[in-house]
């Protein structure tokens, strides 16, 4: 049983789309994250949301939502692509905001 | 601002034993964190020490830490293939969020 399970694996899309990346988690936690690593695998976090609420919200543009419909689900909506967006996006989860994570197996969004 | 830091690549020889260092800036960190990812995955935690630890062993793996220097080092007996990954240092800071290094690639010559 895969713990924390986003779809798509891959992402190949045009400029200006606007596409959507879901996440689930069965572990019952709390608290889930979107993370985005560029290629140099540098690993940064966009959102944070506990208890289906926004704690974290980093400078990231609004072209990003995040929609938490219930505790196991974040999804991630992204408007009018940019080639800049182009990026590795892991969900993650954790039993509270200071407990280890547990990550997915990312996202590889390609915008042409 | 809160900062860690690690060198980007590191190269032993397979049977070798390896050191992947980080540094923090935080001194109020819990808990430090190293999380493995292999190619095409997400990040798995590894190993983990409360504050208040100097060193933590957990079969090949062992993790030290200075807190006085704020360094953190995770050594791994025997490295394997297996162990080819980028290896992340994290910090979880004052204000409970994570802090992640830049990681570390573990390359692994026969």
């Amino acid at each position: 049983d895969t713990a924390v399970s986003q779809t798509p694996k891959y992402l190949v899309t045009q400029m200006g789309n606007d596409k959507s990346i879901k996440c689930e988690q069965n572990l019952g936690h709390d608290t889930m994250y979107w993370y985005k690593q560029d290629s140099k695998k540098f690993l940064k976090i966009m959102f944070s949301y506990n208890n289906k609420e926004l704690i974290i919200n980093e400078t990231v543009p609004n072209r990003f939502s995040p929609k938490s419909p219930d505790k196991a689900h974040l999804n991630l909506h992204i408007n009018s692509l940019e080639l800049g967006d182009s990026a590795v996006y892991f969900c993650a989860s954790s039993q509270g905001e200071s407990e280890k994570l547990f990550f997915g197996s990312g996202t590889q969004l390609s915008v042409l | 601002g809160e900062d860690v830091e690690q060198s980007l690549f590191l190269s032993v020889r397979e049977g070798d034993s390896s050191v992947i260092n980080c540094t923090y800036t935080d001194s109020s960190s819990t808990y430090l964190y190293w999380y493995k990812q292999e190619p095409g995955a997400g990040l798995q935690l590894l190993t983990y020490i409360f504050s208040n630890m100097d060193m933590k062993q957990d079969q090949r793996l062992t993790v030290l830490l200075n807190k006085k220097d704020k360094h953190l080092s995770l050594r791994i007996a025997d490295t394997q293939t297996g162990d080819s990954a980028i290896y992340f240092c994290a910090e979880r800071g004052s204000n409970y969020q994570l802090i992640w290094g830049a990681g570390t690639k573990l390359i692994i010559k026969p």
